[in-house]
């Protein structure tokens, strides 16, 4: 069975701090891993898609890395801001050659910012 | 503008009585797929499409249904809603399933079964 595990469950930062939560994921058949951010009462907007090995990635204040042997990925977001409040999703596609055998997501990370 | 409609956004109803969520997209996506979403786990996959006439089971399709008859649409049918199949429901749609294409998402149905 897959499992992807997402920790923290939720977290709270106050505004200005910088923070970081964890993707687990099975370290045999990746495929990809993409984040997604979701607000509230909105439908979950991509972030990153993630294919390599040591892939880093970067928006604005908010970045990602990938360690596909060990099986994890980091989501850094940099002096939070009040906007940055969501859940944060991970998923991850296992397969091999063309196309993904299968995609499951995280629970997320649920993240309020104090102001 | 790019986006994936899904309607209606919420809806009541009772065990037993037959709906339908639909769901189109406007971006010419290969794939389509329908999740769910319940309290303390991910979303999960319910049924998903590579194509117009082709259609596989997710991970939780037990009394669902889907249809792929044109490209831009993706309905999903409960022949028989029970309470169980009280949810969130999201409808995504991306250029295929190689996982380096981004899923677009529709702005979700809460259904709730009486």
């Amino acid at each position: 069975i897959l499992n992807v595990e997402q920790s923290p469950q939720s977290l709270h930062v106050q505004e200005g701090d910088s923070t970081n939560f964890t993707c687990s994921f099975p370290s045999s058949n990746f495929y990809a891993l993409h984040w997604y951010r979701w607000e509230t009462a909105k439908s979950p907007e991509a972030l990153f898609v993630m294919t390599l090995n040591g892939d880093e990635k970067k928006k604005g204040r908010i970045s990602a890395t990938l360690n596909t042997k060990e099986g994890y990925s980091y989501l850094y977001i940099k002096g939070s801001q009040p906007e940055d409040s969501a859940t944060y999703l991970c998923a991850f596609y296992a397969g091999r050659y063309s196309s993904a055998s299968k995609i499951i997501f995280g629970s997320g990370t649920r993240l309020s910012i104090r102001p | 503008e790019a986006q994936v409609t899904q309607n209606p956004r919420y809806l009541i109803t009772v065990t037993g009585k037959k709906l339908t969520v639909t769901c189109s997209q406007n971006m010419n996506h290969e794939y389509m797929s329908w999740y769910r979403q319940d309290p303390g786990l991910g979303l999960r996959q319910i049924y998903y499409s590579m194509n117009v006439e082709v259609t596989d089971k997710g991970d939780v399709p037990e009394g669902y249904k889907v249809s792929r008859k044109e490209k831009r649409n993706f309905p999903l049918i409960l022949e028989s809603p029970s309470p169980n199949q009280t949810s969130l429901y999201f409808c995504a749609s991306s250029l295929s399933r190689t996982g380096v294409n981004i899923q677009y998402f529709g702005a979700g149905t809460r259904l709730s079964v009486l």
